[in-house]
């Protein structure tokens, strides 16, 4: 089946500083990538759709200014969250489509920000 | 807006019950429906995947259901196995490619 990666699978930053995560698809090319967000005990929520060649398309209350997103080729999509808070603490998961159907999911990155 | 539900939150059963999680969703406007399996601390793994116009998928022990008036799925998981233990997210696909995702139900297996 289709591979998605993520790295780093965890990171620990300070207040203020920025982190940025990697999706790729390994065995596929991916148009689209999908960022989510899951806190604790809950279910993931989009956060974003990550186009390669054009902007990303933010879902409301997602602040675009803060959580980058960088589609540069077919096989890879990063999420730069800039300012950490410790409010960002939490667990990012991306996604691929491949053939318009089925979601492949990555591993996920822990983000903890002290 | 699409809401997704499942029931119950959490289950606990006896290893080698057989076992249903429901799924339900406000729209039925959708393009099709996948169940998911997290383990803690970890990713997705797709376990199915029912297209808006198919009425059930099977996967060894498991099968989801799919009934697309009612807004309704569910995933029976016959002979239950310690290893089952997870949560399970129902998602459904709207028209716009997006995955709308259900609050999860975590399922504990006892030996």
């Amino acid at each position: 089946g289709a591979v998605v990666s993520q790295h780093p699978s965890w990171v620990i930053c300070k207040s203020g500083t920025s982190v940025k995560i990697e999706c790729r698809s390994l065995d596929f090319q991916a148009t689209t990538m999908f960022w989510y967000r899951q806190f604790p005990k809950q279910s993931l929520m989009l956060m974003a759709t990550s186009n390669e060649g054009s902007k990303a398309t933010y879902e409301q209350g997602v602040e675009k200014d803060k959580f980058l997103i960088n589609h540069a080729s077919l096989t890879l999509s990063t999420l730069t969250v800039t300012s950490a808070h410790p409010e960002d603490s939490s667990f990012y998961i991306c996604s691929a489509n491949l053939s318009g159907d089925e979601q492949y999911f990555g591993p996920g990155t822990r983000l903890t920000v002290t | 807006k699409q809401e997704v539900t499942q029931i119950p939150a959490a289950l606990s059963v006896p290893e080698g019950e057989n076992l249903v999680l429901n799924c339900s969703f406000t729209d039925s406007a959708i393009y099709n429906l996948q169940w998911f399996r997290q383990d803690p601390g970890k990713g997705l793994t797709s376990l199915l995947l029912i297209q808006s116009s198919q009425r059930e998928q099977t996967s060894g022990r498991l099968n989801a259901s799919l009934d697309k008036s009612s807004g309704r799925s569910t995933l029976y998981i016959a002979a239950s196995q310690p290893g089952d233990s997870a949560t399970y997210l129902c998602a459904v696909k709207n028209q716009g490619g997006k995955l709308i995702f259900g609050q999860g139900t975590e399922l504990s297996v006892k030996p």
